[in-house]
């Protein structure tokens, strides 16, 4: 059983510039989510897909966006970005949205720095 | 509104020293709440899943336990190993699938 993966590892951007982060999820898994998180806190929630519709929806600016494939990989895409997007960003899945089975596993992370 | 806290944000133990971890929870209809163990610079490694009070789960030297309002994770006999960020979260389900985490506990044991 192959588990959640992200690419890129590392990533270096400029301030305005436009990233794109992917996800392939644990297999049998339809839903995926995001999630940002800053030095020293928890995670938080960017926004989940479940079959390749968007679920669900944190407090992030539009700018913030996502795509899920039909094989339920899944992308996050981050416009304009801003000093402050710098963080690592988690994308796990999960085999339903709801009731058993609803654990969330994590990949590794994508580390985004802006400068 | 949903929130989870959790206590101490840092513990330093000794190897060997047992001790717990606490995790606070205030939501509308609790549906689980996980235990994840995060290591620097990387994801968040699933341990535990908690559906209702008075539930127990065991892995190893980690216990965990729900109460209604909160959950505690036992840590016993503790190794240099075990030494990472441990966070909680709950699901909520106004937002899809959302998981609330607290801001996690920094466990360091020291040999």
């Amino acid at each position: 059983e192959t588990g959640v993966t992200q690419s890129p590892t590392h990533l270096i951007k400029t301030r305005g510039q436009q990233v794109t982060l992917r996800c392939s999820s644990q297999s049998g898994h339809n839903t995926v989510s995001w999630y940002q998180q800053a030095l020293g806190q928890g995670p938080q929630f960017i926004f989940q897909y479940y079959r390749e519709e968007e679920n669900g929806r944190g407090n992030f600016p539009p700018r913030f966006s996502g795509l899920q494939f039909p094989n339920y990989s899944s992308e996050l895409n981050v416009n304009a970005l801003e000093l402050d997007d710098s963080a690592l960003y988690l994308c796990a899945s999960s085999l339903e949205v709801t009731g058993a089975g609803n654990e969330q596993f994590f990949g590794p992370g994508t580390r985004l720095t802006v400068l | 509104e949903d929130q989870v806290t959790q206590s101490p944000e840092a513990l330093r133990l000794q190897e060997g020293e047992s001790s717990s971890l606490n995790c606070s929870y205030t939501v509308s209809g609790l549906r689980g709440l996980f235990w994840y163990r995060q290591d620097p610079g990387k994801g968040p490694e699933f341990l535990f899943t908690l559906y209702s009070a008075g539930e127990e789960k065991e892995k190893e030297r980690l216990k965990a336990t729900l109460t209604k309002k909160e959950s505690f994770l036992h840590i016993t006999a503790p190794k240099p190993e075990d030494s990472a960020t441990y966070l909680c979260a709950v699901p909520v389900y106004n937002q899809g699938g959302k998981l609330i985490f607290g801001q996690g506990t920094e466990l360091s044991v020291k040999p």
